[in-house]
């Protein structure tokens, strides 16, 4: 079984200031961890994925997760944001290949300048 | 290479219509996922195709059908549309299952 949980629906930050986007997940094997960005109206992005080779894991546009399985968790950060930054986050999981993926709710980021 | 494309990009239906939406990808994926969007909820699995051949349920597969046409195209129909099927439909494909997924740009279906 697996499942994730986005711990915010909501993070408000201003332009020029760090991003976390926390993130925790339960899975009885070895997960596949990914972050995506949906921007308005839009599909979405795959920003970063860690699939067991090394835990801190860079992504597109400055965004980074670090696994830590003592905790259970993959938080994404950025340390400056943007204005395009603003969009929403979702984490999700998969276990051992499967077929199916479990998303997070989604977090909603919002930039202030 | 244009990933994965959906048409149509909009659509407004009467309660008791049928449609299909229409998918196809051009990365030669072996995986093709349907997913709806509503508020809050994040992406909810339709159904999947873990490869050409094969498909399977996923979380909410009711008042749905899907058909992989070939390894490019994976159809979803709605056989008579209700009011709770309104939503933002999403196609995704991925190389093998638990590998990242590609997603199209979606449709937007109000059933009124």
């Amino acid at each position: 079984a697996q499942s994730v949980t986005q711990l915010d629906s909501h993070v408000s930050v201003s332009e020029g200031t760090p991003v976390l986007l926390r993130c925790n997940y339960s899975s009885s094997y070895s997960p596949s961890l990914f972050w995506y960005v949906q921007h308005p109206n839009k599909g979405l992005q795959l920003l970063l994925k860690y699939t067991s080779a090394a835990t801190l894991v860079k992504g597109i546009n400055g965004f980074e997760a670090e696994f830590k399985k003592s905790e259970t968790s993959f938080h994404l950060t950025k340390p400056s944001a943007h204005m395009s930054d603003a969009a929403e986050y979702f984490c999700v999981v998969t276990t051992g290949g499967s077929y199916i993926p479990t998303f997070g709710r989604g977090t909603s980021l919002i930039v202030h300048p | 290479n244009a990933g994965v494309t959906q048409t149509p990009k909009f659509q407004v239906l009467k309660t008791g219509q049928s449609m299909t939406l229409q998918c196809a990808q051009d990365m030669n994926h072996n995986s093709m996922y349907w997913y709806r969007q509503d508020p809050g909820m994040g992406l909810r699995l339709i159904y999947y195709s873990a490869s050409e051949g094969t498909t399977d349920k996923g979380e909410v597969p009711n008042g749905y059908n899907v058909s992989r046409l070939n390894k490019r195209e994976f159809s979803l129909r709605l056989e008579s549309a209700a009011p709770s099927q309104t939503s933002v439909y999403f196609c995704a494909s991925s190389a093998l299952g638990g590998h990242e997924q590609y997603f199209g740009p979606g449709t937007r279906l109000t059933v009124t």
